[in-house]
């Protein structure tokens, strides 16, 4: 079993939608759960980060840990066409970082 | 945020030859930046960890004499790709955290895509 399990989909929604993403984790010892966000031929981006169970929001986003059950979402309100990219989950423990394979979101205009 | 570049952003090259990926962190020191490799629609798998000052560590299963690692200042690593073979042709994304070193605030590279004929 891969220590981080995510659909990668693609996932394509209309313009305006609630987008959620999710990934599965096995490894208990994750201490920080983060979302990337990557376009095409592009390094990835920070868009959220959290070190605890419970809800996170910013803006448009909302990152939401379950460390009992080692599940792991990001939800996207109000989805805009910019929002198309990579999503990739992440988790750490210690000073490295283990990725999701991605989720390709597509937002219809 | 901290900005970290990388060049170049695509190169090709032919299989046999020699290539290097440089890192730098243009605006905040980084005594350790990380090495990844993506392959297509697959999640960043980290390479190696390369620390200013001392030898780098690769990961289960990196070559460490084909990727060749040197942090040669506190704001340049670089990765050498020796002997390049088309299985080799990846796209290869370095990271570096800021002065706070929390792993969630590591900054990364645009990328390099790297492609053996």
């Amino acid at each position: 079993q891969k220590e981080v399990e995510q659909d990668p989909g693609p996932l394509s929604v209309p313009e305006g939608a609630i987008v959620s993403l999710n990934c599965t984790y096995s490894n208990s010892a994750f201490q920080y759960f983060m979302w990337y966000r990557q376009y095409s031929r592009k390094g990835p981006e920070l868009l959220m980060y959290t070190y605890s169970s419970g809800n996170k929001e910013d803006g448009r986003f909302t990152a939401q840990v379950d460390k009992s059950s080692k599940y792991i979402s990001l939800f996207i309100r109000d989805s805009q066409p910019s929002d198309s990219a990579t999503y990739l989950c992440a988790m750490s423990e210690d000073d490295k970082i283990i990725f999701g394979k991605g989720t390709r979101l597509h937002i219809l205009p | 945020g901290a900005v970290v570049s990388q060049h170049p952003s695509w190169v090709i090259c032919k299989s046999g030859t020699s290539v290097k990926i440089e890192c730098r962190s243009l605006d905040f020191q980084a005594t350790t930046m990380f090495w990844y490799r993506q392959f297509p629609k697959q999640s960043l798998m980290l390479m190696a960890t390369s620390n200013e000052g001392s030898k780098a560590t690769y990961e289960q299963g990196v070559e460490k004499d084909k990727f060749l690692i040197n942090h040669a200042s506190l704001t340049l690593s670089t990765l050498t790709v020796t002997s390049a073979h088309p299985e080799d042709s990846s796209f290869y994304i370095c990271s570096a955290p800021d002065f706070s070193s929390r792993v969630y605030e590591q900054f990364f590279g645009p990328g390099t895509r790297l492609t053996v004929l």
